[in-house]
């Protein structure tokens, strides 16, 4: 079975800080996913990857950076916390660019 | 810009009857449609992946089916239980992105 995992579960944080939130897949997929899901907005893309280095913004990137150094491994980062980024972060993969996606269990992020 | 509509937002049915649940989306070149389902406060479990090419796809007691050409996907549990009891996300994908729902709340009373 495919097996996304997230760094954390719970995170709260200040305003200003900088934040990692940190996605590990081990089925060798090639591309990454971040969404964020708020009540009434639903989820939406921030960043992903299809390939160790690369990235793409999604239809959300302001405020947000990604990081993928190794395959398995895609980082996002909040260089700045803002109240307006207390969300839950959710991060997938996928085999290729049309194969199903699998999502890890969620960070729920508070920005205080 | 693709929209994708679940209707209708919320169900809660007696234990054993069957489910229908609805997604239409706007623009229908999609490569493929995928169901999940959402338990509060957790990630999302992937169910069913319909490719643009099918007319259905069968996983147990689900069934969903896809109509391209009318944007429309279902989603049918057969003989609901209250382990059935979430929230059911459908995302269809264009250009290697998926858009998603906002999602059907399900609610199976025992």
């Amino acid at each position: 079975d495919v097996k996304v995992t997230q760094s954390s579960r719970y995170l709260v944080k200040r305003t200003g800080e900088k934040v990692f939130l940190e996605c590990v897949q081990d089925m060798d997929h090639e591309n990454m996913f971040w969404y964020r899901q708020d009540p009434g907005l639903g989820l939406r893309l921030i960043y992903f990857s299809y390939d160790v280095k690369m990235k793409e913004k999604g239809d959300i990137p302001e405020g947000y950076s990604v990081s993928r150094e190794k395959k398995e491994r895609f980082s996002l980062i909040l260089e700045s916390a803002s109240t307006n980024q207390t969300s839950m972060y959710l991060c997938a993969s996928s085999l290729a660019e049309f194969n199903e996606q699998f999502f890890g269990p969620g960070t729920r992020l508070t920005v205080l | 810009k693709q929209e994708v509509t679940q209707i209708p937002a919320a169900l809660s049915v007696p234990e054993g009857e069957n489910l229908v649940l609805n997604c239409s989306f706007t623009d229908s070149a999609i490569y493929n449609l995928q169901w999940f389902r959402q338990d509060p406060g957790k990630g999302l479990t992937s169910l069913l992946l319909i490719q643009s090419s099918q007319r259905e796809q069968t996983s147990g007691r689900l069934n969903a089916s896809l109509d391209k050409s009318s944007g429309r996907s279902t989603l049918y549990i057969a003989a609901s239980q209250p382990g059935d009891s979430a929230t059911y996300l459908c995302a269809v994908m264009n250009d290697y992105k998926l858009s998603f729902g906002a999602g059907t709340t399900v609610t199976v009373r025992a």
